[in-house]
């Protein structure tokens, strides 16, 4: 159980354009996820938290006007990068949580290239 | 107050060895400090973790050490296999629903055969 994907795995666009990532939970309901950044070889910077229903919480330093979120359901968060530029390449990672008690389980990533 | 310290950076251990890996932290509402794997290209995999009633938790190869009043906590890896070449990180949080985990910056863990 507590099994949480991510859709795409890799996705490669041009400088520009804008790039949806959708993570789901699949065996159980989530009232809040977490989008997550990880460079390479770096830990895993929290970007936002995604509650269902209701406008993200962002970390300071993320753009919220870039870093767009919407958690329209108990099972799906969808992560859109605007006007994406190189410096967003990077790995992006959510996380649930079908607590209590309230482990938080991660998706597979997705590796987002901006050419 | 929000950090989480993890040490080493990276550790080579041989195959059989026991990898051991350290984190600290400040705040002292953070109940909850859970381990992570992750190999190349993939999204961290819960591995064990404690919450502060228990001292040590056990789970096959991977073991807990908790020590509240130095707000330390480490982890074993018994018998070190060359598949636990991966990155490992510790993370902290409070037990309730809707806080985010706060990491340690990882460990490179290399067993070698």
């Amino acid at each position: 159980g507590a099994v949480v994907s991510q859709h795409p795995s890799r996705v490669i666009c041009k400088s520009g354009t804008s790039v949806k990532i959708e993570c789901r939970s699949l065996d159980f309901q989530a009232t809040t996820m977490f989008w997550y950044r990880q460079f390479p070889k770096q830990s895993l910077m929290l970007m936002a938290t995604s509650n269902e229903g209701s406008k993200a919480t962002y970390e300071q330093g993320v753009e919220k006007d870039k870093f767009l979120i919407n958690h329209a359901s108990l099972t799906l968060s969808t992560l859109t990068v605007t006007s994406a530029h190189p410096e967003d390449s990077s790995f992006y990672i959510c996380s649930a949580s079908p607590g209590p008690p309230y482990e938080q389980y991660f998706g597979p990533g997705t590796r987002l290239t901006v050419t | 107050q929000q950090q989480v310290k993890q040490s080493p950076q990276s550790l080579i251990v041989q195959k059989g060895g026991i990898s051991i890996i350290n984190c600290a932290y400040e705040n002292t509402a953070f109940d909850y400090f859970p381990w992570y794997q992750q190999f190349p290209g993939k999204g961290p995999a819960l591995l064990i973790a404690i919450r502060p009633d228990v001292s040590e938790k056990k789970e096959g190869r991977f073991t807990i050490s908790f020590n509240k009043s130095a707000k330390q906590f480490s982890l074993h890896i018994m018998d070190s296999q060359p598949g636990d070449s991966a990155t490992y990180f510790c993370a902290a949080s409070m037990d309730q629903a809707g806080t985010a985990l706060i990491f340690g910056k990882g460990t490179t863990l290399s067993v070698s055969s």
